[in-house]
């Protein structure tokens, strides 16, 4: 069974703060994602990662950044935490489906950090 | 470009009743196609995935390329589906999905 896990459940933060959010897959999978999930928006991309080190910018990457210093771990950062942050973020790995087929584009989900910045 | 909509935010229905959620795309390849669905406090998890061509609790979605749709339907609804639906799309071999806005779904006693 695939197991996705994020650092924090719920987080507050203030104005200007530096905020890391972590990731941890056990599934060796080469890809990870960060989205954020907002009502009448739905999921949108941040960044992705294919490989240790190696990072794609998303749909919206602008005031984030990220590290893939290890296969298992990904970590989005927030420079400076804006109150337009505030949201639900959502970490991803994806991997081989349920029957082993390694084409299947299945897309784990960790159970998410809801940040506030104040 | 890569586009997903889901037309209803929110879609309310009665026990028993039929259930389709709609979900257009726009892609100029051979798309992939998923549902993801988030029942509430549990982490979104994939639902069914049109090259699969199965039913998951009791749903399917076809792959209209015509219409470029996919939408999900269920015969008869129950209490237990209520939750967040997401429709999503990849390119083939692609990494990443482009997510629909969700729809709501309720189902009422």
């Amino acid at each position: 069974d695939v197991k996705v896990t994020q650092s924090s459940r719920y987080l507050v933060k203030r104005t200007g703060e530096k905020v890391f959010l972590e990731c941890v897959q056990d599934m060796d999978h080469e890809n990870m994602f960060w989205y954020r999930q907002d009502p009448g928006l739905g999921l949108r991309l941040i960044y992705f990662s294919y490989d240790v080190k190696m990072k794609e910018k998303g749909d919206i990457p602008e005031g984030y950044s990220v590290s893939r210093e290890k296969k298992e771990r990904f970590s989005l950062i927030l420079e400076s935490a804006s109150t337009n942050q505030t949201s639900m973020y959502l970490c991803a790995s994806r991997g081989p489906g349920t029957s082993g087929v390694s084409s299947y584009n299945e897309q784990f989900f960790g159970p998410g950090t809801r940040l506030t910045v104040l | 470009a890569q586009r997903v909509t889901q037309p209803e935010k929110l879609l309310s229905v009665f026990k028993g009743a039929p259930v389709e959620l709609k979900c257009n795309y726009s892609y100029s390849g051979s798309p992939e196609l998923f549902w993801y669905v988030q029942y509430s406090r549990q982490r979104l998890q994939l639902l069914l995935r049109h090259i699969s061509r199965e039913s998951i609790k009791g749903f399917t979605a076809d792959l209209n390329k015509g219409e470029t749709s996919f939408h999900l339907k269920k015969p008869f609804a129950q209490e237990e589906d209520s939750a967040m639906y997401y429709c999503a799309l990849s390119g083939r071999g692609a990494q990443k999905l482009v997510f629909g806005q969700g729809t709501r779904l309720t189902i009422n006693p």
